[in-house]
């Protein structure tokens, strides 16, 4: 266990589902953030959350929604998805907004069918 | 925020010191430099990082010359379990620029 937890670790949906990731981090950290990893692809950087406010949203599809209900706990909310959307999503959280000190969960294997 | 360029992939035996340089040629004053770590299906994890000259820690250590435009990851006596791909990234440590990463070097430890 990294310090941050992610689940559920494996999630297939329809098309027309709606589902939800979740993350949990008691580090203490101020700073959260959701990445998306495709086969063969770097992370991508989907959205950050400082002190529970987002601060960044890189032009993701309204179909994924966040949510950061406070400073330990985030979400991404899923609808509607395309078989291109499965990938693995990554929760990350760090002390300050910057650089230093990411710890990364251990990723939620999302496969849209 | 500052471009690194790093191998796509890298071989080596069980044993070797195993080496990987970055280079950042528009690395700011202000930037630190970070390595992480990611096996497959996890997420990375973080090995080391550093501002100039030497940092060293249990698992690697982190040479970066007095013109900071390159650092180089060194990884004594790899094994099998060291197999990963391995991301160096520039950036200041503190403020709101989250962290962005490139392909990474994929390093093969072979038997």
């Amino acid at each position: 266990e990294t310090g941050v937890t992610q689940t559920p670790r494996h999630l297939v949906m329809g098309m027309t589902n709606k589902k939800s990731l979740k993350c949990e981090q008691h580090l203490g950290h101020n700073a959260m953030y959701w990445y998306k990893q495709s086969a063969k692809k770097p992370l991508e950087l989907m959205f950050v959350y400082s002190l529970e406010e987002r601060v960044e949203n890189n032009s993701v599809p309204s179909r994924f929604s966040p949510e950061c209900p406070n400073s330990s706990h985030l979400f991404l909310h899923l609808h509607t998805l395309q078989p291109e959307d499965s990938a693995l999503y990554l929760c990350a959280s760090s002390p300050t907004g910057g650089q230093y000190g990411y710890t990364f969960g251990s990723g939620t294997r999302l496969t849209v069918v | 925020l500052a471009k690194t360029t790093q191998p796509i992939s890298m071989d080596s035996y069980e044993g070797q010191e195993v080496n990987i340089t970055c280079s950042h040629n528009n690395i700011a004053t202000n930037d630190y430099i970070t390595w992480y770590q990611q096996f497959p299906s996890q997420g990375p994890r973080f090995i080391i990082q550093g501002y100039k000259t030497k940092v060293t820690n249990e698992v690697a250590s982190l040479f970066i010359p007095a013109d900071r435009k390159s650092s180089t990851l060194s990884l004594p006596r790899v094994s099998l379990s060291d197999t990963a791909v391995y991301y160096c990234l520039v950036g200041v440590a503190v403020g709101n620029t989250p962290l962005v990463f490139g392909k990474g070097t994929r390093l093969s430890v072979i038997a």
